[in-house]
């Protein structure tokens, strides 16, 4: 069964402090990693697919990592605007059962304070 | 290019009734598939559609079920709604090609309140 595991749960930032959020996966052969961020009573909006080891990805001050095991969102001189839930999912070859569905971590609710 | 849309926005029910909701996606995009997203659970996977055939279903009861149209619009159908039914329903768009990751692009959601 696919796994995706985050953390921290939670994250409070001083503006400019930068950080990463973490996630950890097991997955049957892995197809793609997806970032999202959601913000309050809305659906999530997508970052970046990221789908073999060693390959990175970067938007603004948003910077995604990929390793065999977990992929890592490093957050640069976060600003308030910053503050979301950050998701992250996992998607496995077409082979396996779970073809073409995401399967979801829990999120890092990340607030930015000014 | 317009985004994923889904109707109605907010729905109140209650405990027996049943919900349609409805997603139409990014234009071109030929799979859909839909979410349930709750405090508790997170984001769930209910199922998917393309060229209006299911092509996999996640680990809902029956009362979930789901169609799509030949302009790839799907619909989501809840019978008999309970009050764990209550959630943000997502709806989301991708090419489906087979070479390279499904990015899936999320709608707004349609939150449902049973009562």
């Amino acid at each position: 069964e696919d796994q995706v595991t985050q953390s921290p749960e939670a994250l409070r930032l001083q503006e400019g402090e930068s950080s990463s959020l973490n996630c950890s996966y097991t997955v049957s052969g892995l197809r793609g990693l997806f970032w999202y961020r959601q913000d309050p009573g809305k659906g999530p909006e997508f970052l970046f697919t990221l789908y073999s080891a060693g390959e990175e990805k970067e938007k603004e001050r948003l910077k995604a990592t990929l390793t065999k095991k977990e992929s890592f969102l490093h957050i640069t001189a976060p600003k308030p605007e910053d503050s979301a839930t950050y998701l992250c999912a996992v998607q496995a070859r077409l082979t396996t059962g779970s073809a073409r569905q995401l399967t979801f971590g829990s999120g890092t609710q990340l607030t930015v304070l000014p | 290019k317009a985004g994923v849309t889904q109707t109605p926005r907010y729905l109140i029910k209650t405990r027996g009734q049943q919900v349609t909701l409805s997603c139409s996606p990014i234009s071109g995009h030929r799979s859909v598939s839909w979410y349930q997203q709750t405090p508790g659970q997170g984001l769930q996977f209910l199922f998917e559609y393309f060229s209006e055939t299911q092509r996999n279903k996640g680990n809902f009861p029956g009362r979930f079920s789901g169609r799509q149209f030949s302009n790839s619009r799907s619909e989501m159908n809840v019978s008999t709604l309970e009050l764990g039914d209550s959630a943000l329903y997502l709806c989301a768009s991708s090419l489906s090609t087979l070479r390279t990751p499904e990015t899936q692009y999320f709608g707004p959601g349609t939150r449902l309140l049973v009562l």
